[in-house]
């Protein structure tokens, strides 16, 4: 069972490149999201999704855009690279449940734009 | 302005020793209070979790222990490990809330020395 799997692992960008971060899960969840990890600032939302074909903005969404044409599948783009957005990206999903719920999260991108 | 806040940044405790992380949130209408554990170059995993309709939950040498009128909740580790070294984040979401959004704490750097 891969669980959430998140492409590529590394990546280094110059600024003003654009790329997309892809994340896929078998675990038929209805929730996605996308976060980024900086040191000391925990791990802040930047987007996530409730369900196919529906997106919204988290805490962080500016610079990013997202989609999510299929259930198991979460991209995160980058229109325009900046070194601001230097940072570690992990893909999220979990099930969902209006009680105690578990995210399950990918293994990271460590983005560097240079 | 975040949230949680989680304190401290870091703690070194010895093996058999007790590591405290404490947690702070602002939102009272946060009703599901998880902590995650991330080891190097992973991804964090849930670790314990409560409702703010217990005041303490124990699972093995791990225990949260909550206090909803100071809007506090701590992770103690009992019996430290060498093992357990790693990084722990508090979170805080409303379950009702759609998308079960994670609020996540600063982080806590924790070594265990042996």
């Amino acid at each position: 069972n891969a669980g959430v799997t998140q492409t590529p692992k590394f990546r280094v960008l110059k600024t003003g490149q654009s790329m997309t971060l892809l994340c896929a899960q078998d675990m038929n969840h209805e929730y996605m999201y996308w976060y980024r990890q900086d040191p000391g600032m925990g791990l802040r939302l930047i987007h996530y999704s409730v369900g196919e074909g529906t997106t919204a903005k988290g805490e962080v969404p500016d610079g990013y855009n997202v989609s999510r044409l299929k259930k198991q599948n979460f991209l995160l783009g980058l229109e325009s690279a900046a070194p601001s957005q230097t940072s570690v990206y992990f893909c999220a999903s979990s099930p969902r449940n209006r009680g105690v719920t578990e995210a399950f999260f990918g293994q990271g991108t460590r983005l560097t734009v240079v | 302005q975040q949230q949680v806040k989680q304190s401290p940044q870091s703690l070194i405790v010895q093996k058999g020793g007790i590591s405290i992380i404490n947690c702070a949130y602002e939102n009272t209408a946060f009703d599901y209070f998880p902590w995650y554990q991330q080891f190097p170059g992973k991804g964090p995993a849930l670790l314990i979790a409560i409702r703010p309709d217990v005041s303490e939950k124990k699972e093995g040498r791990f225990t949260i222990s909550f206090n909803k009128s100071a809007k506090q909740f701590s992770l103690h580790i009992m019996d430290s490990q060498p093992g357990d070294s790693a990084t722990y984040f508090c979170a805080a979401s409303m379950v009702r809330a759609a998308g079960n959004k994670l609020t996540f704490g600063g982080g806590t750097r924790v070594l265990v020395k042996p």
